[in-house]
């Protein structure tokens, strides 16, 4: 079984600040995808980036960067330029790569953040 | 169309109504999954539909009852719950085989709230 840890409950920074979520992991597994998702009070959960763990090249997605130390099991989330729509829960998210079928993801708690104006 | 709709959003029953949850995709994913979330709590997993069969059951109640009549269709059929299952119920879809990307695609959810 997988488990997915964020020791962040809560963060606040101002606007325009760059600020890093923390996530770590313990699979036993070899290939898999990590994810972050956002779900703000709206409450659809949304896709911020994405990485498979077989990619040792870091993704991006404008503002959004991860941090992927493969061997530490560790996945942080670093936001640049943060803004007030960036207000949001962040969780992050394991899938095992299940060869062309399907398997649920494996949350961690969330992280609660508030981009203060 | 990129989205999943999820009726209704909003439904309120007694412990012994029968009500159902309905999840709509047209992605053309062939993986569809049920979630239930409670305040401040992250998504649990609770049924995985691949190629409408029933592939993963996360030891959920049999007051809990999903049907996947067709590819684009996921149903959540209510009988006879409980206060505690008052919750966000969120569907989800994926693309399977060499499409497959791992990436869930989210509906808005269904709140239920059970008195």
């Amino acid at each position: 079984a997988q488990t997915v840890t964020q020791s962040q409950p809560e963060m606040s920074v101002q606007e325009a600040e760059t600020v890093t979520l923390s996530c770590t992991y313990d699979t036993s597994e070899n290939n898999y995808y990590l994810f972050w998702y956002k779900q703000p009070p709206s409450r659809q959960m949304i896709l911020v980036i994405r990485q498979e763990a077989y990619k040792q090249q870091n993704a991006t997605e404008n503002r959004f960067s991860v941090n992927f130390q493969k061997a530490a099991k560790s996945f942080s989330l670093k936001i640049s330029d943060s803004q007030l729509g960036d207000t949001a829960m962040y969780f992050c998210a394991f899938m095992k790569h299940s060869g062309g079928g399907a398997d649920g993801l494996t949350f961690g708690k969330g992280t609660h953040l508030i981009i203060q104006p | 169309d990129t989205e999943v709709t999820q009726t209704p959003k909003h439904l309120v029953m007694g412990m012994t109504n029968k009500k159902s949850l309905k999840c709509e995709q047209h992605m053309g994913h062939r993986a569809m999954y049920w979630y239930k979330q409670k305040a401040k709590k992250p998504p649990e997993l609770m049924f995985v539909y691949s190629y409408e069969k029933l592939s993963i059951n996360e030891s959920v109640p049999s007051r809990f009852s999903p049907e996947c009549p067709n590819s684009s269709l996921l149903n959540l059929h209510l009988h006879a719950l409980q206060p505690e299952d008052s919750a966000l119920y969120l569907c989800a879809s994926s693309p399977t085989g060499l499409a497959g990307t791992g990436e869930l695609f989210f509906g808005e959810g269904s709140r239920l709230t059970v008195l």
